[in-house]
């Protein structure tokens, strides 16, 4: 069975601009929670997704979105990004009869110039 | 606050000496534990999980872990270390009422020839 996919796997981006990543998750698994991981603040909750709806949510600024589609599939954005944005991006899945244990993806390195 | 906490940032063993890191928790419910591994540029690999039952639980990779309500710990150990081990390490729970994880801040093992 596949695992959790990611991508891009890199991005570059400037200040102010806008980013939109993508997580696959594995086959069957409904639930996709985020992650934010840096050097200063380690890894941080985002939000998750379950059956398309926002379930869970962290601390973050609005300017972090996402959505969930009909297949499971979840998408983060940010928009006008900031230095301080850039980070792994971490997507994790899980079994609705097992949610507390999450699969990781590779993560997203996202750098903002 | 509900937190997961690592003693340790860093650990530096010899090959074939034992590994232990070292995981407190504060939980408002039955915590649900676990262990991750990253290797650089890489996601979270799932070493080992506590959800309920026995309080030894084997890992991969020769890790084993033991939940100690009494110490509120979460201990991982490995008899042997070997160069392979060398990676950061992050303790992860469920302790409270939603089912994100909290993160600790890592401890990144190296191994010594």
């Amino acid at each position: 069975k596949a695992g959790v996919t990611q991508t891009p796997r890199y991005l570059i981006k400037t200040r102010g601009q806008q980013v939109t990543l993508s997580c696959s998750p594995i086959s069957g698994h409904r639930s996709v929670s985020w992650y934010q991981q840096t050097p200063g603040q380690g890894l941080q909750f985002l939000f998750e997704y379950f059956s398309e709806t926002q379930r869970n949510k962290g601390n973050f600024p609005g300017r972090f979105s996402g959505r969930q589609f009909s297949n499971s599939r979840s998408e983060m954005n940010v928009s006008t990004l900031e230095l301080g944005d850039s980070a792994l991006y971490l997507c994790a899945s899980s079994l609705e009869g097992a949610k507390e244990t999450q699969y990781f993806g590779p993560g997203t390195r996202l750098l903002v110039l | 606050a509900q937190s997961v906490t690592q003693l340790g940032s860093h650990v530096s063993v010899s090959e074939g000496a034992l590994v232990l890191l070292r995981c407190n928790y504060s939980s408002s419910v039955p915590p649900y534990l676990f262990w991750y591994v990253q290797y650089p540029n890489q996601g979270l690999q799932l070493l080992l999980k506590y959800t309920t039952g026995a309080t030894l639980v084997k890992g991969i990779n020769g890790f084993e872990a033991e939940f100690k309500k009494s110490e509120t710990s979460f201990h991982l150990t490995k008899p042997s270390a070997h160069m392979s081990d060398a990676a950061e390490y992050f303790c992860a729970g469920r302790v409270s009422n939603d089912y994100k994880l909290s993160f600790g801040a890592g401890t990144t093992v190296t191994v010594r020839a």
